[in-house]
């Protein structure tokens, strides 16, 4: 059964400061990886998706990589800023198609210092 | 940009009671999904769903559940009898192939 870890489960940082926030599973026989925002009592945002033979997707000051083999995924942010206070969610997806499903990590909740 | 939708934000229903939580997921998605996040805890898996039927469903989507989609835009899921334990935010999400899961901003069920 995919396990997925997410460590530690808060963070927090100055602004300005580049950060990587860390997503661990368990079986790597994965078809992709999505990392999400999830605001206080909101909904999902989706980040980014790596597919399994992907090593790393960019999108503006964030960068996620992926290492299937070792079962890890890293978000970097880079220059943060108050605004990206929220809960991030690393998810994976076993298959593709009908029967794709989402393993979440409990999620770090970020909070950026002004 | 075109999103999932999610009606009702906040239903309270009382335990025994059936609820409807209905979602529109993104126009040209094909597979359809329903999640479920109990506070403070990991964001759940329950059923997905592809050409009008069930493709895999998880342990917790028992008999009291069921989904549908009775036109080509809605998407519902049913509990006939809940449970104080059905307590949580639900999400619907959509997709198309080989692409991210777009989720739907939740659905705040409180059993009282």
């Amino acid at each position: 059964k995919q396990e997925v870890t997410q460590i530690p489960a808060a963070l927090s940082v100055p602004e300005g400061e580049n950060l990587v926030l860390n997503c661990s599973f368990t079986d790597s026989a994965i078809y992709n990886l999505q990392w999400f925002r999830q605001d206080p009592g909101k909904g999902l945002t989706s980040l980014l998706l790596i597919q399994s033979s992907q090593r790393e997707q960019t999108s503006g000051r964030l960068n996620a990589s992926l290492d299937k083999s070792s079962g890890r995924s890293t978000l970097y942010i880079a220059a943060s800023q108050p605004g990206d206070s929220a809960t991030y969610l690393c998810a994976v997806n076993r298959r593709n198609g009908a029967n794709s499903k989402l393993t979440f990590g409990k999620g770090i909740t970020l909070s950026v210092r002004p | 940009e075109p999103e999932v939708t999610q009606t009702p934000s906040h239903q309270v229903t009382q335990m025994g009671q059936e609820v409807i939580l209905r979602c529109v997921p993104i126009s040209n998605h094909l597979y359809f999904y329903w999640y479920r996040q109990i506070l403070g805890q990991k964001v759940e898996f329950l059923v997905s769903f592809y050409n009008n039927e069930i493709s895999e469903k998880s342990e917790i989507f028992d008999d009291q559940f069921s989904v549908e989609r009775p036109d080509g835009s809605n998407f519902t899921l049913k509990i006939r009898s809940t449970k104080l334990e059905d307590s949580a935010m639900y999400f619907c999400a959509s997709k198309r192939q080989s692409y991210e899961q777009y989720f739907g901003p939740g659905t705040r069920l409180t059993v009282t």
